[in-house]
């Protein structure tokens, strides 16, 4: 069965930093991988997708994340954080085998803290 | 906005009592998904309907049931309530079931058992 795992439930940077949250998957055939990020009280937002288009995916705003098939994993980064970056944010998997039907299956989220 | 809507925005219960959750998909999606959100489970898939047809089935409880009706809203049907049912229950909604279609998720419906 796909997975993905997310490595730091917790990571906190300052204004200005870099951002980097980790994210591996577990599948026998490349996947499909998304990012969605979480704001307190709300639903999930679609921050970028992977879909084997190109291995270097921009999403909105200036986050972007590279899918490594040597390393299986699709980490999320973004150049420069900004207080309005904080909010919780989820790796998810589809397809990759088996009969998923565009079904997700999530990581268990990472909490971002950005400090002025 | 993500365009799916999801009634209602909280639900305070007590145990042993029924509620039912609705969702209302995007425009032009004919799949919906359900996911329970909890602190110690995360982000759970319970169940997906194409088109008013059972799709693929999660960790969804024998308790808990689904529909999706014809005009494609879909709801989420939870008995016999129990403390532990407490959570923040998603809906999302995409095109068809193909892997690559992002899912687009309501602001969901927090429900609490007491």
């Amino acid at each position: 069965a796909q997975s993905v795992t997310q490595l730091g439930s917790h990571v906190s940077v300052s204004e200005g930093a870099l951002v980097l949250l980790r994210c591996n998957y577990s599948s026998s055939v490349p996947p499909y991988l998304f990012w969605y990020v979480q704001y307190p009280n709300q639903g999930l937002q679609l921050l970028l997708k992977y879909t084997s288009a190109a291995t270097l995916v921009k999403g909105i705003n200036g986050f972007e994340a590279e899918f490594k098939k040597s390393e299986t994993s699709f980490h999320l980064t973004k150049p420069s954080a900004h207080m309005s970056d904080a909010a919780e944010y989820f790796c998810a998997v589809s397809g990759g085998g088996g009969t998923s039907y565009g079904k997700l299956t999530f990581g268990q989220g990472t909490i971002l803290t950005v400090h002025p | 906005d993500s365009g799916v809507t999801q009634t209602p925005k909280h639900l305070i219960t007590a145990t042993g009592q029924r509620v039912t959750l609705r969702c209302s998909p995007r425009s032009g999606d004919l799949s919906v998904y359900w996911y329970q959100q909890s602190l110690d489970q995360g982000l759970q898939f319970l169940i997906q309907y194409y088109n008013g047809e059972e799709r693929a089935k999660g960790n969804i409880l024998e308790r808990f049931s689904a529909q999706q009706f014809p005009d494609l809203h879909s709801e989420l049907n939870l008995s016999s309530l129990e403390l532990g049912d407490s959570a923040l229950y998603f809906c999302a909604s995409s095109l068809g079931t193909a892997s690559s279609s992002p899912l687009h998720f309501g602001n969901g419906t927090r429900l609490t058992v007491t």
